[in-house]
């Protein structure tokens, strides 16, 4: 069971948008559409944001958007706001029944 | 309004066994298509999913610590546990406790609600 593979940072500026990348196999991301991504600003418990690649849970706004192309799963923000400065963390359910999560991503708003 | 609360040890030694427990409140542990797992994130690391289980009893356990997990439940409780055996320092994570909703009670990979976390060091 491998980590999904993250970018270890990104940044934009407020009002821009950001995508961040999570990686799998063939055994994970590029058989399952179930892809989740959270959020995490320090010193908090993750918050579900993306659920089954593309579908946000109630409450969440819609400038956040999931989307997957083969083994590969994006979570794109538009129009960044200060408030979404946080760590965001994929996963993955996979062909062993497991749960992989991503190395996760830094988000910083400049 | 469901909540999740941990509790359990912030100190174990290496060697021995950690206990944690999860009490639910405002709904029921016994609902189906939920399923209550384990996650943990070691200071200044990624998460890390050590194992989900159903009310019912059927477990999901992270390969990699498979050998040392333990997840039960106590319906009468509302509660459900974790116990990791044989612990080291590389286990001192925040540990916590989450729900996991699928409407075809099949999968446990995307958590909705999570409790607040608790620090687990190992050290003697």
């Amino acid at each position: 069971q491998s980590a999904l593979t993250q970018p270890p940072s990104v940044s934009g500026s407020p009002g821009q948008s950001v995508t961040i990348s999570c990686t799998g196999t063939s055994s994970d991301v590029g058989s399952y559409n179930r892809v989740s991504w959270y959020q995490q600003p320090p010193g908090t418990a993750p918050k579900l944001m993306i659920y089954e690649v593309s579908n946000r849970p109630s409450g969440v706004p819609d400038r956040f958007s999931g989307s997957k192309s083969g083994n590969t799963a994006s979570l794109t923000i538009s129009g960044l706001q200060a408030e979404d400065e946080a760590d965001y963390y994929c996963s993955s359910y996979t062909s062993s029944r497991d749960v992989v999560f991503g190395g996760g991503t830094k988000l910083t708003v400049l | 309004q469901l909540q999740l609360q941990e509790s359990g040890p912030g100190l174990v030694k290496p060697s021995e066994t950690l206990s944690l427990t999860c009490t639910v409140s405002g709904g029921s542990i016994s609902s189906s298509s939920y399923y209550w797992g384990w996650i943990r994130q070691p200071p200044g690391k990624g998460l890390e999913w050590i194992g989900s289980m159903y009310y019912s009893g059927s477990t999901y356990y992270n390969p990699s610590l498979k050998s040392r997990v333990t997840i039960s439940v106590d319906t009468s409780k509302n509660q459900f546990s974790l116990k990791l055996s044989s612990v080291t320092a590389a286990d001192t994570a925040v540990y916590y406790c989450a729900r996991s909703y699928d409407s075809s009670g099949y999968y446990y990979d995307a958590f909705d609600i999570w409790g607040q976390g608790t620090m687990v060091t190992v050290s003697s």
